[in-house]
């Protein structure tokens, strides 16, 4: 059975870090992308960044580029989400997503974590 | 960037009753890589719906997917009281991968 199972939310003020995990089981984790996909309080879903299986390849929303990082350790079944420079906008729960693959047409969601909230607040 | 724009915003209907849900993209979407999700109040996403029209795994046959190009279509043929939800389209054909605005079926 795949799981995956995020950690790492809280509250933290405006300019703070904070590093999300996600651990993974139940599937060939290296074999897979990942994305980090977020949803503020009552609205739709976005994006947020993509690592391709090996980890090479990462992608970037515009509005987290250059703040966020994401990778994986393959040897943990883990991939993370290290956010800099936290903006009140950032506020959301944060759902780590299985790709179907790990190419091109594959980066649709059969699996979810659970979410994690992080609340950027003064 | 391929935005997708759903309609109507709010469905209201009731159970037993036909739902048919849009999704306009605002450029083709090649090969039908098109998705749909289910979405409770508090849970993450379902997937009901890739390539534009295969059933996820263990999704009931009254949820359907049809379309092509810029122009898609869910359908739940009658509506249990467990399909009131949000549902949002999402492609997943150019980067970046973006998700419609949703749509909520209410009971009526």
């Amino acid at each position: 059975e795949v799981q995956l199972l995020e950690s790492g939310g809280g509250l933290l003020q405006p300019g703070g870090s904070l590093r999300l995990s996600c651990a993974a089981s139940g599937f060939t984790f290296s074999s897979h992308a990942m994305t980090w996909v977020r949803q503020a309080p009552g609205k739709g879903l976005e994006r947020v960044s993509t690592i391709s299986g090996s980890g090479d390849g990462t992608l970037y929303g515009d509005s987290v580029r250059g703040r966020f990082t994401i990778s994986r350790d393959n040897s943990k079944n883990t991939v993370y989400l290290q956010m800099n420079s936290l903006r009140a906008e950032d506020t959301a729960v944060y759902y780590c997503a299985k790709h179907n693959g790990d190419g091109h047409g594959s980066a649709f969601f059969q699996h979810w974590g659970q979410g994690t909230l992080v609340t950027v607040s003064s | 960037e391929i935005v997708l724009t759903q309609s109507p915003g709010t469905l209201s209907l009731s159970p037993g009753e036909r739902a048919t849900l849009f999704c306009r993209a605002s450029q083709s979407v090649s090969s039908n890589y098109l998705a749909w999700y289910q979405q409770k109040p508090g849970q993450a996403p379902r997937l009901l719906i890739y390539g534009g029209s295969s059933r996820a795994t263990g999704i009931p046959d009254r949820f359907s997917g049809s379309g092509s190009g810029t122009d898609f279509t869910l359908t739940i043929s009658r509506l249990e009281p467990e399909d009131f939800a949000v549902y949002c389209c999402q492609q997943y054909d150019n980067s970046p991968l973006t998700f419609g605005g949703g749509t909520k079926v209410e009971i009526k």
